[in-house]
C-alpha cells in the first residue's frame, strides 16, 4: 500500500516559488499522484494530478521522476492566499490515502 | 450553486446519542465518499458508494452506518456516539470509481463535537 511522507510545515514569502516534495516509495504501477489544497474550515480542493514526468496547469506544476517514488508540487510566485495545508494523495481504485499534509505559511 | 453540501455544519451532542449527517451533490457524480479528519488533520476515508452501492468500507466501528437513498445523497448515521468520534467529517463525490484518476469534490465539512 502506498504511503506518503511530506514535510509537516514550510514557510515562504510572497512572490517566491514554493516546492513541496512528497515521498511515496511503495507506489504501485496503477497509482496516480494527486495534490489537494485545504484552507481552514473548508474541504480539500483539487490542485493537480499526474502519473509521470511533468504536469502543469494554471495554478501549479507537478514533477515526477522516472522511478515515481517521489513527486514535487511547485507553486510559482505564491501569495498570502496560498497559505493552506497541501496534501499529497497516492493510490488506486481500491485504496487511496491522504498523507499528513504540509502546512504552508506565506509571509508578506 | 453548491456542488457538494453537508448538513449540519456544526453538531454538538452528548455521549451515547445517535446522530446523522446529510450529504448531497448536484454534480451528477456516480461516487460519493465520507472522510474523517481528526485534530491532527489526518484525512481518512471511511466509506465509498458508487451508484448507491457500497464499494469501500474501511475499518470503522459498526456504529457508523452510511445510507445512500439515491446516487446524489450519502448520509452518515452514527449510533452511540463516543468522545473519540469528535472530528470534522467531509463528504466528497467524484465522477467514477477510479479514485486515483477522478477529481474528488469535497463538501464544507461537519464539525462534530461529542461531550
Amino acid at each position: 500500500l502506498a504511503k506518503t511522507t511530506q514535510p509537516i510545515s514550510m514557510d515562504s514569502y510572497e512572490g517566491q516559488e514554493v516546492n513541496i516534495t512528497c515521498s511515496h516509495n511503495n507506489i504501485a504501477t496503477n497509482d496516480y499522484i494527486t495534490w489537494y489544497q485545504q484552507f481552514p474550515s473548508q474541504g480539500p480542493r483539487f490542485i493537480i494530478q499526474g502519473y509521470k514526468t511533468k504536469v502543469t496547469n494554471e495554478v501549479a506544476s507537478l514533477f515526477i521522476p522516472a522511478d515515481r517514488k517521489s513527486s514535487t508540487l511547485s507553486l510559482p510566485r505564491v501569495s498570502l492566499s496560498d497559505t493552506a495545508v497541501y496534501y499529497c494523495l497516492v493510490g488506486d481504485t481500491n485504496d487511496m490515502r491522504f498523507g499528513a499534509g504540509t502546512r504552508l505559511t506565506v509571509k508578506p | 450553486d453548491t456542488a457538494v453540501s453537508q448538513t449540519p455544519k456544526y453538531l454538538v451532542t452528548q455521549m451515547g446519542n445517535d446522530k446523522s449527517i446529510k450529504c448531497e451533490q448536484n454534480l451528477g457524480h456516480d461516487t460519493m465518499y465520507w472522510y474523517k479528519q481528526d485534530s491532527k488533520k489526518f484525512l481518512k476515508i471511511m466509506f465509498s458508494y458508487n451508484n448507491k452501492e457500497l464499494i469501500i468500507n474501511e475499518t470503522v466501528p459498526n456504529r457508523f452506518s452510511p445510507k445512500s437513498p439515491d446516487k446524489a445523497h450519502l448520509n452518515l448515521h452514527i449510533n452511540s456516539l463516543e468522545l473519540g468520534d469528535s472530528a470534522v467529517y467531509f463528504c466528497a463525490s467524484s465522477p467514477g470509481t477510479s479514485r486515483s484518476t477522478d477529481t474528488q469534490y469535497f463538501g464544507p465539512g461537519t464539525r462534530l463535537t461529542v461531550l
